[in-house]
Formats: C-alpha cells, sequence, structure tokens
C-alpha cells in the first residue's frame, strides 16, 4: 500500500496522559498536513509541513500539541496533558501539489 | 481566512434521482476547489476537484461547477447508487495550503 498511513488507528488514553502519533505520507509527497475531525464535522486543519519545515499552525492548536517531521519524511503529533476535548479522529493528508490524500486517521479517546 | 458553508447537512434520495450538494466561499483568492467522500470509518477520499480556472468538471455521474463570481460551487451526482451513499465534504483553498472544509453533507440514497 502506497498511500498515507498512520499509527496507532485507535488510542485510548486518560485524561492528564501524554500521547504521541506517526503518519507516514505518500512517499514522493514534500507537504504534510494535520487536521482534527470531531463527529459531524469536516476535517479541521491543524498544521502544515513542507519537507521537514513547519510553515503553518492553526490558531486553534494550544501549546499542549506539537508536531515534528525531522527528517521530511514520516511525522509525528504529540498532545500533552489530554483533555476529553481532544477525543477526535486525528487526520494525516500528503500532497505534492494541491490535491492532498489522507491517511485513514487515529481515533483518540480521553476518558 | 477561508469560511466554507456547506448545504445542505443531510439528504436523501432515491436509487436513480440526482443528488446535488452545494457550498458557499468567503475568500475571493480561493482557487481550488476539492470533493471528498467519505464512509463510515474511513478516510476521506477525493472524488473531484476543480480550479478556478474553470467553470465546470464531469468525470462519469459526477460533476462540479464553479460560479466565482458568486463564490459558490456544487457537487452533482447523478444516476445514484446505494454505494454512494456517505458524507461528502467541499473545500476551498486558495493555494496557500490553507485548504478548509465544509460541515459535510450526510447523503443516503435508498433501494
Amino acid at each position: 500500500d502506497t498511500g498515507v498511513s498512520q499509527d496507532p488507528r485507535h488510542k485510548i488514553t486518560k485524561r492528564g496522559q501524554n500521547v504521541t502519533f506517526r503518519c507516514d505520507p505518500i512517499s514522493e509527497h514534500n507537504r504534510l498536513y494535520w487536521y482534527r475531525q470531531t463527529l459531524g464535522q469536516g476535517p479541521e486543519f491543524l498544521t502544515y509541513f513542507q519537507n521537514e519545515a513547519q510553515l503553518e499552525k492553526s490558531r486553534l492548536l494550544s501549546d499542549r500539541f506539537s508536531a515534528e517531521r525531522p527528517k521530511g519524511s514520516f511525522s509525528t503529533l504529540e498532545i500533552q496533558r489530554t483533555e476529553q476535548g481532544d477525543s477526535a479522529m486525528y487526520l494525516c493528508a500528503s500532497s505534492s501539489a494541491d490535491t492532498q490524500y489522507f491517511g485513514p486517521g487515529t481515533r483518540l479517546t480521553v476518558l | 481566512g477561508e469560511n466554507v458553508e456547506q448545504h445542505p447537512s443531510t439528504l436523501s434520495v432515491q436509487e436513480g434521482d440526482s443528488a446535488v450538494i452545494k457550498c458557499t466561499y468567503s475568500d475571493s483568492a480561493s482557487n481550488y476547489f476539492p470533493w471528498y467522500k467519505q464512509e463510515l470509518g474511513k478516510r476521506p477520499q477525493l472524488i473531484i476537484d476543480i480550479r478556478s480556472n474553470v467553470g465546470e468538471k464531469k468525470d462519469q455521474r459526477i460533476a462540479v461547477t464553479l460560479n466565482k463570481t458568486a463564490k459558490h460551487f456544487s457537487l452533482h451526482i447523478t444516476e445514484t447508487q446505494p454505494e454512494d451513499s456517505a458524507v461528502y465534504f467541499c473545500a476551498a483553498s486558495p493555494g496557500n495550503n490553507d485548504m478548509r472544509f465544509g460541515a459535510g453533507t450526510r447523503l443516503t440514497v435508498k433501494p
């Protein structure tokens, strides 16, 4: 499968714990995006990388969220001190131009 | 920033009928308008997109129209089939990776 992959697919954690998600983009794509999707809503932009540089961050992204793409390939999204409101589907997408291709997402449940 | 509104939120049609979903956008700089289909528990998948230098694009039973003056674009599905049942999202981007999604339309095609 040469599409975007994400790991884990599901994560259940207790409030206050830290979690980290991984995204592997399509190999030739230099752009990588993170989105959050809650039930009944469209994907909400969180942050964007071009190669290893994080070029944009949504103002919705609190300082508990951090993302990296150290070698310009895979990316990680970390949420520190999780809150129940962080429960959502976290989607990763990659592109080489306009068209973004999504991964299957990581569903986070914070108890 | 860009704001995308999508209507209707739910749509139910009989198999074989046509379905139309409409979106409006606010940023006149937006020049790329994709449509994604998301089945339950699965990733959003691109079904068609249109750029601002084109007014209409068609791919088999799916067509998208764009009215730049009025800042709205629409998805048309003809001869609907039960497998078209899903949530459809429109999106708009000014090409700077700031893609905003509509809230989605849940389409149900009744056999």
